[in-house]
């Protein structure tokens, strides 16, 4: 178990509906980072906040959004969604958003939601 | 821009037996190199990772890695397989050590330990 806790674990839904992913990173962890993982383009990374605030973006589409909370959980929401964003969202967690090597900002991953889309 | 191959998509081998997952990465600048594991059904997991220092690299349930920079590859080994190390293997670069959510994962490599 890592300690990153991410609900629902499946979600079924329809083409065009919108949906919110949560992510509750570790303990102490300040850093929650959103990845997807599909069979065509395997794993990317979608985006980063660090403290309520965005830190980095990747891949992500402009119908897919995410934001932190003051209590530091996470949420991703998808809208407008299409057959290809059918995938597994990962959501990870890291002590801090810093680049150091001093730091073991080791990024511990959750369990992941599947979503389906019909 | 970084990339990641994993040369071998699938790699089956019997129980006791050695293995090696070969990572070759692209990166015009310093690099740190990690490798994860997926088991059925899980999130993904840090097995070892290299940030600087020495290039053998040891992690955890045995496995080790080596960087080389002059063949710009960080190939995933372990002497003697178990059945339960079968799962999906992905080697991820970064140039930042993973800070900024800059990992670039490999397509992973589905390891079956055969009995």
């Amino acid at each position: 178990d890592s300690g990153v806790t991410q609900t629902p674990k499946h979600l079924i839904t329809a083409t065009g509906q919108r949906v919110t992913l949560r992510c509750s990173p570790r303990s102490g962890d300040l850093s929650v980072y959103w990845y997807q993982q599909s069979l065509d383009q395997g794993l990317q990374f979608l985006i980063q906040y660090y403290n309520g605030e965005e830190r980095a973006k990747g891949n992500i589409l402009e119908r897919f959004s995410a934001q932190q909370f003051p209590d530091l959980h996470s949420e991703l929401n998808l809208s407008s969604l299409e057959l290809g964003d059918s995938a597994l969202y990962f959501c990870a967690s890291s002590v801090l958003g810093l680049p150091t090597l001093e730091n073991n900002n080791e990024q511990f991953f959750g369990p992941g939601t599947r979503l389906t889309v019909l | 821009a970084q990339s990641v191959t994993q040369l071998d998509s699938q790699v089956p081998v019997f129980e006791e037996a050695p293995v090696e997952l070969r990572c070759n990465y692209s990166s015009s600048v310093s690099v740190y190199l990690f490798w994860y594991v997926q088991y059925p059904n899980q999130g993904l997991q840090l097995l070892l990772k290299y940030l600087s220092g020495s290039t053998l690299v040891k992690g955890i349930n045995g496995f080790e890695a080596e960087f080389n920079k002059s063949q710009t590859s960080f190939h995933l080994r372990k002497p003697s397989v178990h059945i339960s190390d079968t799962a999906e293997y992905f080697c991820a670069v970064s140039d930042d050590g993973g800070s900024q959510g800059n990992l670039i994962f490999g397509k992973g490599t589905k390891l079956s330990v055969k009995p």
